[in-house]
């Protein structure tokens, strides 16, 4: 069973940083690229970052570029997200998404980030 | 980057079919888009690619009364047989070569 699980969430002052994870199983990880989506309190679904299956390609939206990287570690199926400069308005749930070329195909439960001083 | 466009709610009573359209911006009509469900207080949940063409495929689990269709640069998703649990928001999803976009998704409720 595919399975994806994040971890690393937390409350953080505006201006800190966090590390997020996606522990992924039950499929060939480096077979796959991989995405971070996040969702504000009452807010709708907003793409952050996208990795290619080999960790060379590497994409971001706009609101998080130069602040967020995005990398992945295929020896030990996990994804990472590390966040940096952060804002009131990161706050949200982030959730890892496997893509397949029919989009994000499975998600995992969350990690709730907070930025609150 | 492309854009997607969803009306902000739908309503239909149990056992009804309801019909929501996703629309792609200029550009990106022949794009190929994913519909998900997230119920309230869950992840969100694949249910089906949806090509320009019409041709849908869904996903693993995903119940027959879900289907997908296609006209010009609108997309749906098909609710048939309405059960209380499809009370949900529904987002569209699209990309392109290096970005990735959502829909500002649809709140369904079952009356």
């Amino acid at each position: 069973e595919v399975q994806v699980l994040e971890s690393g969430g937390g409350l953080v002052q505006p201006g800190g940083s966090l590390r997020l994870s996606c522990a992924a199983s039950g499929f060939t990880f480096s077979n796959y690229g991989m995405s971070w989506v996040r969702q504000a309190p009452g807010k709708g679904l907003e793409w952050v970052s996208s990795i290619g299956s080999t960790g060379v390609t590497t994409y971001y939206a706009g609101s998080v570029k130069g602040r967020f990287t995005i990398s992945r570690d295929n020896s030990k199926n996990t994804l990472h997200l590390q966040m940096n400069s952060l804002r009131a308005e990161d706050t949200a749930i982030y959730y890892c998404a496997k893509l397949e070329t029919g989009g994000s195909v499975n998600w995992g439960q969350g990690s709730l980030a907070t930025v609150s001083s | 980057q492309p854009v997607l466009t969803q009306s902000s709610s739908a309503s239909a009573s149990p056992g009804s079919s309801v019909e929501l359209t996703c629309t792609l911006g200029s550009g990106h009509s022949s794009n190929i888009i994913a519909w998900h469900q997230q119920q309230p207080g869950k992840a969100p949940r694949y249910l089906m690619k949806v090509e320009n063409g019409g041709t849908f495929n869904k996903g693993s689990g995903v119940p027959d009364r879900f289907s997908g269709g296609s006209s010009g640069a609108d997309r749906y998703l098909t609710i048939s047989n309405l059960h209380f649990e499809d009370e949900a928001d529904y987002y569209c999803e699209t990309w392109d070569s290096n970005s990735r976009v959502f829909g500002g998704g649809t709140k369904v409720t079952v009356l």
